[in-house]
């Protein structure tokens, strides 16, 4: 059965100080590691999918980065407006159902 | 474009009755999921639609669950005689197919039930 587990599970940052934030994971045959942002009361919004290990993507101040076992979202000289919960979930084998981590809560105070 | 969108935003229920949660999903997607959300917690996988087929029932909970797509489009979620653990947040996702690259799943923004 696949399985994500996000770490830390919340992270207060002062703006402008870079942090990384992670995603382990077990999967049978990975098709794709996604993250995801989701402020309270929304949706998840999608941000990046991931294939294969080491690639690496960025969207302004993020960048996701994936090995065989995890997956990292750097996030440089964050503002407050990145704050929000983070997830992680992947998609494997011939499954089609994604399996999402708990979530990193973060924090940005100004 | 627009988004996948659900109605109603917010249902209030009393114990035992039914109620029907909506889906729309983004134009020209093809595949169409299902998730429940609890607080603090990442979705979880309740159903998937290829088209109008129902592909994979394998999280829903109990058979007081039930999902039909019947045009390969616009889906609805129903649950019969709620109960109180029914309550939570209820999202729908679609991908415009279930092939890399295509498979990204974009979520609306959910149906919050509660049961009384």
């Amino acid at each position: 059965e696949d399985q994500v587990t996000q770490s830390p599970e919340a992270l207060r940052l002062q703006e402008g100080e870079s942090s990384s934030l992670n995603c382990s994971y077990t999967v049978s045959g990975l098709r794709g590691l996604f993250w995801y942002r989701q402020d309270p009361g929304k949706g998840p919004e999608f941000l990046f999918t991931l294939y294969s290990a080491g690639e690496e993507k960025e969207k302004e101040r993020l960048k996701a980065t994936l090995t065989k076992k995890e997956s990292f979202l750097h996030i440089t000289a964050p503002k407050p407006e990145d704050s929000a919960t983070y997830l992680c979930a992947v998609l494997g084998g011939s499954n089609y159902k994604l399996t999402f981590g708990k979530g990193t809560l973060l924090t940005v105070n100004p | 474009g627009a988004g996948v969108s659900q109605s109603p935003r917010y249902k209030v229920t009393k114990r035992g009755q039914d109620v029907a949660l909506r889906c729309d999903p983004i134009s020209g997607h093809v595949s169409l999921y299902w998730y429940r959300q609890a607080l603090g917690q990442g979705p979880e996988f309740l159903t998937y639609f290829n088209y109008e087929a129902q592909q994979d029932k394998s999280g829903l909970p109990n058979d007081r669950f039930s999902a039909e797509r019947p045009e390969g489009s616009i889906s609805t979620l129903t649950i019969q005689r709620t109960e109180q653990r029914d309550s939570a947040m209820y999202r729908c996702a679609s991908s415009f197919a279930t092939g890399q690259p295509e498979e990204t799943q974009y979520f609306g923004p959910g149906t919050r039930l509660l049961v009384l």
